[in-house]
């Protein structure tokens, strides 16, 4: 079975860091794009970027309100992405997931982790 | 950024009814559109890719249709457990801003 599970979340100060995790399971973490997505209290979800799979070069985008300020790598041997957050603020608050796609050269994404809560408040 | 506009925000319809949400985009995204269902404290479920490609395991009453900027999922029968919100999705990348479909 697939499976992902984000860990990491927590209350955090404005300006602070945190790093999240995504583990996978049940498959090859390495063979597959990951990608991060958010979502704030009562909102629709947010993009927040991917970090795609070697075989794909490795690439990463970021999306532009977190761009400079949050970094995604990923440890295909262990089998874990993380996401670096830095420099929080408060609109940064919500659940975050991690999520893969229904294959290997989709990028329609099947498989969702839980969700981790961060929040942002001083 | 490409800018993805769902309508209705809010759909309030009962058990059989058929149930029609779309999906515009800023620009031409040829068939690159997801669609999801999301249920209070849940993860979202894909439904749809491709535009029309229904994913396994999804029942058949769900249906996708469109290209470049204009895109439906119909649900042709609705069911107690369909009762949630609803997410177009611009491949890898931006949501809709949702509908939510209420008895």
């Amino acid at each position: 079975e697939v499976l992902l599970m984000e860990s990491g979340g927590g209350l955090v100060q404005p300006g602070r860091s945190l790093r999240l995790s995504c583990t996978g399971s049940g498959f090859t973490l390495g063979d597959y794009d990951i990608n991060w997505f958010r979502q704030a209290p009562g909102k629709g979800p947010e993009w927040v970027g991917f970090i795609r799979s070697k075989g794909h070069g490795e690439t990463i985008e970021y999306a532009a309100s977190v761009k400079g300020r949050f970094i995604f790598s990923r440890d295909d041997s262990k089998g874990v992405a993380s996401l670096q957050m830095n420099s929080l603020k408060i609109e940064d608050t919500g659940v975050y997931y991690c999520s893969r796609p229904r294959s290997e050269y989709s990028g329609y994404d099947r498989y969702w982790g839980q969700g981790t809560l961060v929040t942002v408040s001083s | 950024d490409i800018q993805m506009t769902q309508s209705p925000s809010t759909l309030s319809a009962s058990v059989g009814d058929r149930v029609v949400i779309t999906c515009r985009a800023s620009q031409s995204i040829s068939t690159e559109l997801a669609w999801y269902q999301q249920k209070p404290g849940k993860a979202p479920k894909l439904l749809i890719y491709r535009a029309s490609t229904l994913e396994d395991g999804v029942p058949s009453r769900f249906s996708g249709s469109g290209s470049v900027t204009e895109f439906t999922l119909t649900i042709s029968s609705l069911q107690p457990d369909d009762f949630a919100t609803y997410y177009c999705q611009h491949y890898k990348r931006t949501f809709g801003q949702g509908t939510k479909v209420e008895i």
